[in-house]
């Protein structure tokens, strides 16, 4: 049984950086993207990029390049999303999510992990 | 990039009527790679449709999704109460993956 299980809630000043991780389970991974989708408070779903576990291969939107990594670690089969120079605009949920690597659409989503942003 | 118009914003029905909401896209989206989710807060999004038409796994079938090209349509046949949540389409046919805006379908 597929499962993704994200950490916890943090709470981070502004210019803080932050790292969300994604536990997966059921996977087998030379056949799925892991994607990260935020979604800041009353708006709606933003896609942020994705990771190839296979080979670490990254694709993310132009938006975040720069201030975004995502890695992967194969031994415990876990996806991290790593924010940089956090500001309060970066306040969101933010969701792991797997597709297939020829189906791009999000079949499987990670409970959420609330980032909030504060002085 | 893929800009997704949803509309209409808000849909106001009575559980057992029929919504249809519609998502029109700045540019084709090839091969329908166009997917619906169900988004309710507090939870994780649900894929619904793949494909602009395929139903992903364990949807009723009261969910049906159509189009191509630019306009594309979710229809939801007999709305029932858990069905009362926001939807968003998505395409990802091209980089970045982008999201409509969402539609909220409420009980009027």
């Amino acid at each position: 049984q597929v499962q993704l299980v994200q950490s916890g809630a943090e709470v981070k000043k502004p210019g803080a950086s932050v790292k969300v991780s994604c536990k997966t389970s059921g996977y087998t991974f030379i056949a799925y993207y892991m994607h990260w989708v935020r979604q800041a408070p009353g708006q709606g779903l933003e896609w942020m990029g994705w990771i190839d576990p296979n080979t670490g291969g990254t694709n993310s939107a132009q938006k975040f390049q720069g201030r975004v990594t995502l890695t992967w670690d194969t031994s415990i089969t876990t996806g991290y999303l790593d924010v940089t120079g956090l500001r309060s605009d970066d306040t969101a949920v933010y969701y792991c999510a797997m597709s297939g690597k020829f189906l791009l659409a999000l079949r499987d989503w990670g409970q959420g992990s609330l980032v909030t942003v504060s002085s | 990039e893929i800009v997704l118009t949803q509309s209409p914003g808000t849909l106001s029905l009575s559980p057992g009527e029929k919504a249809t909401l519609s998502c029109r896209a700045s540019q084709t989206v090839m091969n329908s790679n166009l997917a619906w989710y169900q988004h309710k807060p507090g939870q994780a999004p649900i894929l619904l449709i793949y494909g602009a038409s395929s139903r992903a796994t364990g949807i009723p079938d009261r969910f049906s999704g159509s189009g191509s090209g630019t306009d594309f349509t979710l229809t939801i046949r007999r709305l029932e109460t858990e069905d009362f949540a926001v939807y968003y389409c998505q395409q990802y046919d091209s980089s970045p993956l982008t999201f409509g805006g969402g539609t909220k379908v409420q009980i009027k």
